[in-house]
């Protein structure tokens, strides 16, 4: 079946430090996604990208990057990873010929 | 994208169907309605969707007013394992903007 992955699921990591969280789908989907999640302010959209090559700012891409080589992969890197980026992170994927989305079962990301 | 407004929380029992208001007073043509749930610490799920006709699937039914106003995502028969964030979102392209939902909690 197909399916969207992240990895790691957890990860601890130091201030300063440069981080990637994987997030890897076998839809085949053009679109893709990272939203994080913290207490009180919900899912917020840090980046995405509509295919390969392509990628755009969301709401609160501020010290997050994203590259696109190929279809299945969007990884998120943490340049310098500081404390206010302690969260969850969720990957999402959808088709370009629907707006149905699907989520990865999330990274905890905690930043000390 | 449209504003939508939905009741913080609301209980409902088991078996019984759950009816979640949603209000986007603001909608624009070509925009749909979107309702996705998240249970706990889980990725978020999607429901159903629709633009201008009610729909059902396996899930749930949408309920979208015929000026478009307002909708109502409804559970037949709620379960515990529909405990869970409730979200509606009204968007015409492929980005999703998740507001804070509707926190339903079934009851035995």
């Amino acid at each position: 079946d197909a399916e969207i992955t992240q990895s790691p699921r957890h990860k601890i990591t130091e201030t300063g430090r440069q981080v990637t969280l994987a997030c890897h789908q076998t839809w085949n989907h053009n679109n893709m996604f990272w939203y994080r999640q913290d207490l009180g302010h919900g899912l917020r959209l840090i980046h995405y990208s509509y295919g390969v090559h392509d990628t755009n700012k969301g709401e609160v891409s501020d010290g997050y990057s994203v590259s696109r080589s190929n279809t299945e992969d969007l990884p998120l890197t943490l340049e310098s990873a500081a404390s206010s980026q302690t969260s969850v992170y969720f990957c999402a994927s959808s088709d370009s010929g629907g707006l149905e989305a699907f989520f990865g079962q999330g990274t905890r990301l905690t930043v000390v | 994208d449209a504003k939508t407004t939905q009741p913080t929380s609301m209980d409902c029992a088991e078996g019984r169907a759950a009816n979640l208001p949603c209000n986007h007073s603001t909608i624009s043509g070509n925009e749909y309605v979107y309702w996705y749930r998240q249970i706990h610490s889980q990725g978020p799920q999607y429901i159903i969707h629709g633009l201008k006709n009610n729909e059902t699937n396996e899930m749930a039914s949408l309920i979208i007013t015929e000026d478009r106003k307002s909708s109502t995502l409804i559970l037949p028969h709620a379960t515990l394992r529909d405990t869970a964030v409730y979200y509606c979102i009204v968007i015409w392209d492929y980005k999703l903007s998740f507001g804070a939902g509707t926190t339903v909690t079934v009851r035995a």
